[in-house]
């Protein structure tokens, strides 16, 4: 079954850095495009990042472009998301989800658990 | 404020039928898919509907969803206690150039 287990959350200062990692199993990893996906209370679900199933194309929106960056190591079977210069706004539960394939449409078809980042003085 | 317009709540007893809407525009729904999506206390979105009306398997068919114009439905019918959680619509935005989603529904069971 398809397994997709976020990890590297925690608390950290503004304006400092920190790496998320998602580890994918039971499906072809590098057969599909990736995301993270963020979700506060206050915000809602925000897409922060989309990748390629190879890597060759990515995209932000506004809000995170230039701050941070997507990437995976098919290799591994494993996704990133480096978030340099963290906001207090940046605060959320980070999901790792996959993009289906064949569905007929844009979907995003499983998430992993999430991982909290708080950023805070 | 989400992109996506969806009633913050929504409620109903067991049995019955209860309908949560979401509401886009030309450049989201209008010309896109919309995705349904679970959310359980304490647990990650769950697909429930793609491609506006199709159902994953293993998803109950009291479960079901409309689209028309730059709206779209959720449906679900036989109210369970198990249904209690929050809902969320979803779709591509051709002008943002990415995914949207509404700002979700809490369903409550009374």
């Amino acid at each position: 079954q398809v397994q997709l287990v976020e990890s590297g959350g925690g608390v950290v200062q503004p304006g400092r850095s920190l790496r998320l990692s998602c580890a994918a199993s039971g499906f072809t990893f590098s057969g599909f495009a990736m995301y993270w996906v963020r979700q506060t209370p206050a915000k809602g679900l925000e897409w922060v990042a989309r990748i390629a199933y190879d890597g060759s194309d990515k995209h932000y929106p506004d809000s995170v472009r230039g701050r941070f960056t997507i990437s995976r190591d098919n290799s591994k079977n494993t996704l990133y998301l480096q978030m340099n210069t963290l906001r207090t706004e940046d605060t959320s539960v980070y999901y790792c989800a996959r993009e289906g394939v064949g569905l007929g449409g844009w979907t995003v078809d499983y998430w992993g658990q999430g991982t909290l980042v708080t950023v805070s003085s | 404020q989400s992109v996506l317009t969806q009633s913050p709540s929504a409620s109903g007893t067991p049995g019955q039928k209860v309908t949560i809407s979401c509401s886009g525009s030309s450049s989201n729904i209008g010309t896109h898919t919309v995705n349904w999506y679970q959310q359980l206390p304490g647990t990650a979105p769950k697909l429930l509907i793609y491609t506006n009306n199709q159902r994953p398997s293993g998803v109950p068919d009291r479960f079901s969803g409309s689209k028309s114009g730059s709206s779209a439905s959720l449906a679900i019918s036989g109210l369970q206690s198990e249904d209690e959680a929050d809902y969320y619509c979803a779709a591509w935005d051709a002008s943002l150039i990415g995914p949207v989603f509404g700002g979700g529904t809490k369903l409550t069971v009374l």
